[in-house]
């Protein structure tokens, strides 16, 4: 079965740190990796996302890594605030199919 | 308007009814999904429709029935449902299904006694 592996499960940050979940694929068809957040009582929302053939992008305080060798990505969130106090699930997708991971529960600590 | 819209966002149900949870968007999508998800575990896919036709059904069981009157709205009657289907139900949709980019509703919080 097709699977991504992600981690943390959980994550303390204090306010201003860096947050970074990890994430892990196995299926060399994929190609789109996005991540979303999610807050209590509400439906994921897509945060950012990349395609192979670039190794990083940015948009505000959140950056994609991606390392296509490795078959990894990494969610980084720069100068973490406590209104990012969510869960985050990467994924992976091919055509329209996502496979998501198991979430990292993130509290950022004022 | 990029919203997916679903309702109720609670329901209480018990193991002989009949339910009906819906899903609205108005973003001129062709392609609409269902999704289920438990409590602290990623959403799992259970339907996916794809210009009103069923297009993936992920081997859910009959007791949830999906519908999609047009392409706009995406039903799913429930009926005679189980204590472990209580899930938070998610419907998305996308722009057709080559594009990846799904948009999620809030969800329907169903509890099954």
């Amino acid at each position: 079965q097709q699977q991504v592996k992600q981690s943390p499960q959980s994550l303390i940050v204090q306010k201003g740190g860096i947050s970074i979940i990890n994430c892990a694929y196995e299926n060399t068809a994929f190609d789109y990796f996005p991540w979303y957040q999610q807050f209590p009582g509400k439906g994921p929302a897509l945060l950012i996302a990349i395609r192979p053939d670039v190794s990083e992008k940015k948009e505000g305080r959140f950056t994609i890594s991606f390392n296509k060798s490795a078959k990894q990505f990494s969610l980084h969130i720069m100068d973490s605030q406590p209104g990012d106090s969510a869960t985050y699930f990467c994924a992976a997708g091919a055509g329209n199919m996502l496979t998501f991971g198991g979430g990292t529960r993130l509290m950022v600590k004022p | 308007d990029t919203e997916v819209t679903q309702t109720p966002k609670h329901l209480v149900m018990g193991m002989t009814n009949k339910k009906s949870l819906k899903c609205e968007q108005h973003m001129g999508h062709r392609a609409m999904y269902w999704y289920k998800q438990k409590a602290k575990k990623p959403p799992e896919l259970m339907f996916v429709y794809s210009y009103e036709k069923l297009s993936i059904n992920e081997s859910v069981p009959s007791r949830f029935s999906p519908e999609c009157p047009n392409s706009s709205l995406l039903n799913l009657h429930l009926h005679a449902l189980q204590p472990e289907d209580s899930a938070l139900y998610l419907c998305a949709s996308s722009q057709d299904l080559t594009n990846e980019k799904l948009f999620f509703g809030s969800g329907t919080q169903l509890s099954v006694l």
